[in-house]
């Protein structure tokens, strides 16, 4: 079946100007989770959705946003981009909810913001 | 809050030896501990997780990893690499069910591993 799917691959923006990020979870699975990864930092955890709720959400400010459809899919918002939201945005699905169980990554989606 | 460190940031091993790949949590309570891979450009994927019972764990690609409470680590190893095996691995510990807030999965900053032949 097929994998995570992330859209755009890869994009460049300017500082001020906003992006959205689209992730289509492996069919079935009803939580998607969000992660930034930098050099700097690795791998920080942006928010968890299950069931088009938010289950978690970790220390990033409210620029930082995201929601889950009906059918599984999800986006997240970045507002008023800086030049340290320059990163790889993963998005990872899995059956169950928190941390339990096997994510499954997406390839990302690098965004470059100048 | 939950954490986990690894301490080696870079390891170089030859093709044809043996690995071990440090991670040490810290969180109160048993973890789910998990090792994952991730290539160049792609995204992560899992080689092993453990939850309870054995202690020692088997995944895929040969590898392995051995729970220590009393250390509080989790180490991978794999007993000979191939030089597909070079990658980034990260390890990550979550409390589980039913921990509302203590759920998501936290990882380590990685460990680059380089194969020479």
């Amino acid at each position: 079946k097929a994998g995570v799917t992330q859209t755009p691959r890869y994009l460049i923006k300017t500082r001020g100007q906003q992006v959205t990020l689209s992730c289509s979870p492996i069919s079935g699975h009803r939580s998607v989770s969000w992660y930034q990864q930098t050099p700097g930092q690795g791998l920080q955890f942006l928010f968890e959705y299950f069931s088009e709720t938010q289950r978690n959400k970790g220390n990033f400010p409210g620029r930082f946003s995201g929601r889950q459809f009906s059918n599984s899919r999800s986006e997240m918002n970045v507002s008023t981009l800086e030049l340290g939201d320059s990163a790889l945005y993963l998005c990872a699905s899995s059956l169950e909810a928190g941390g339990t169980g096997e994510l499954f990554f997406g390839e990302g989606s690098r965004l470059t913001v100048l | 809050a939950q954490s986990v460190t690894q301490p080696d940031i870079h390891i170089t091993v030859s093709e044809g030896a043996s690995l071990e790949l440090r991670c040490n949590y810290s969180y109160g309570a048993t973890p789910y501990l998990f090792w994952y891979v991730q290539s160049p450009g792609q995204g992560l994927q899992l080689l092993l997780k453990y939850f309870s019972g054995d202690t020692l764990v088997q995944g895929i690609k040969g590898f392995e990893a051995e729970f220590k409470r009393s250390q509080s680590s989790f180490n991978l190893r794999k007993p000979s690499v191939h030089w597909s095996d070079a990658a980034e691995y990260f390890c990550a510990v979550s409390g589980g069910r039913p921990n509302f807030g203590n759920e998501k999965l936290t990882f380590g900053t990685g460990t680059r591993l380089t194969i020479i032949p």
